[in-house]
């Protein structure tokens, strides 16, 4: 069974830095995308951008290039979003999801990560 | 980009009612659309994929329809559980685009 678990809630200050997880199981992790979806409160999903785990190869969606950074480590099946310098307007539910290799879209999904950003 | 736009926002059934999320894309996608079903406080879900395929566990009840650039998503005999905010999503190109979601309620 597919299996996409996320590192828990985390309540940072403005300025911090942060890094959240994503780790896949039941599957060959470095054979599919992984991609991250932003939801802020009350609002819609947005993608963020995707990585290839084989290669690390990213691609940022145009609102969020320079804002945060995608990577992977395929040894441990993990993926991670960072961001380097957290501001309010980052609090929102983050999820990553995986491709399918049966219908080609992202079907696999995390249980989302809760980042606040407050002072 | 390839922009998703939803129609309606917000609709509001009884249980028993059938009925019909529209989607457009401003330019053709193909049948690469898919269908998700999201509830508060969870991570979106899967219904549909290539625009009219049903992903494996999820009831007939659902069911999509449309190519290049105008789809549906049709919800028959709308039940409890069925009552949450649905999302279209291309995939045809980088980057995937959602529309801006259908939240379903109860009347």
């Amino acid at each position: 069974e597919v299996q996409l678990v996320q590192s828990g809630a985390e309540v940072k200050k403005p300025g911090e830095s942060l890094k959240i997880s994503c780790k896949g199981s039941g599957y060959s992790f470095a054979s599919y995308v992984i991609g991250w979806v932003r939801q802020m409160p009350g609002r819609g999903l947005e993608w963020m951008g995707i990585i290839y785990p084989s290669d690390s190869d990213t691609r940022y969606s145009p609102s969020f290039q320079g804002q945060v950074t995608i990577s992977a480590d395929k040894s441990i099946g993990t993926a991670y979003l960072q961001w380097s310098s957290l501001k309010a307007s980052d609090t929102a539910m983050y999820y990553c999801a995986s491709l399918s290799g049966t219908t080609g879209n992202f079907d696999y999904w995390g249980q989302g990560t809760l980042v606040t950003v407050s002072s | 980009d390839i922009q998703m736009t939803q129609s309606p926002s917000s609709l509001s059934a009884s249980v028993g009612d059938r009925v019909i999320i529209t989607c457009r894309a401003s330019q053709g996608i193909s049948t690469y659309l898919a269908w998700f079903q999201q509830k508060p406080g969870k991570a979106p879900r899967s219904l549909i994929y290539a625009a009219s395929s049903l992903q494996s566990g999820v009831p007939s009840k659902f069911s999509g329809s449309g190519s290049g650039t105008d789809f549906t998503l049709t919800i028959s005999n709308l039940q409890p559980e069925d009552f949450a905010t649905y999302y279209c999503q291309q995939y045809n190109s980088y980057p995937p685009k959602f529309g801006q979601g259908t939240k379903v309620e109860i009347k």
